[in-house]
């Protein structure tokens, strides 16, 4: 099947700096891919879909100004979480899938804010 | 929200098969049914998808309901290495719509 890759998969960084992660479609290009957030114990939650070339879609509740997306190719997207708190720590993972196909997921971003 | 409900945990032995259920009452005509899975901390793997008929593949069955109300995913030999949560979602099949995650099941393989 089709591969997506995350990286970093795993970070920590200090409150108050930004950090970057990136999801690459490795085989197939991806006009829309997807970010998600899971919390221990919860399951995944949308929180933003990434179109190539145009702003991205940002799920309620979620702030645009602090998770800032850039779909700039068709097969990279990137999430920055920036002036990140301890209470943004979490698994960070992303999703791409070609017109009609199941959808593909990275392996996740393990966030850490001290 | 998700359209789907399953039981939150499920035990099955090691080597016999696992049957995780789902019900996905309002399903719509253009929705499939699509079965992941997650290892702890991993992303997400795909299992199998069908609209209406059943389906097999390496990983698993799926039976889907004649009214399509609802669906069972099998395992037909459980090993330790599928203890995970299982996730059924419904979804129209285009790769602009995201996958909706409920809490999914929690499968765990017993020796």
């Amino acid at each position: 099947g089709a591969v997506v890759s995350q990286h970093p998969s795993r970070v920590i960084c200090k409150s108050g700096t930004s950090v970057k992660i990136e999801c690459r479609s490795l085989d197939f290009q991806a006009t829309t891919m997807f970010w998600y957030r899971q919390f221990p114990k919860q399951s995944l939650m949308l929180m933003a879909t990434s179109n190539e070339g145009s702003k991205a879609t940002y799920e309620q509740g979620v702030e645009k100004d602090k998770f800032l997306i850039n779909h700039a190719s068709l097969t990279l997207s990137t999430l920055t979480v920036t002036s990140a708190h301890p209470e943004d720590s979490s698994f960070y993972i992303c999703s791409a899938s070609l017109w009609n196909t199941e959808a593909f997921f990275g392996q996740g971003t393990r966030l850490t804010v001290v | 929200d998700a359209k789907t409900t399953q039981p939150p945990s499920m035990d099955c032995a090691e080597g016999r098969a696992a049957n995780l259920p789902c019900n996905h009452s309002t399903i719509s005509g253009n929705e499939y049914v699509y079965w992941y899975r997650q290892i702890h901390s991993q992303g997400p793997q795909y299992i199998i998808h069908g609209l209406k008929n059943n389906e097999t593949n390496e990983m698993a069955s799926l039976i889907i309901t004649e009214d399509r109300k609802s669906s069972t995913l099998i395992l037909p030999h459980a090993t330790l290495r599928d203890t995970a949560v299982y996730y059924c979602i419904v979804r129209p099949q285009s790769g602009n719509t995201p996958l909706v995650f409920g809490k999914g099941t929690r499968l765990s393989v017993i020796a």
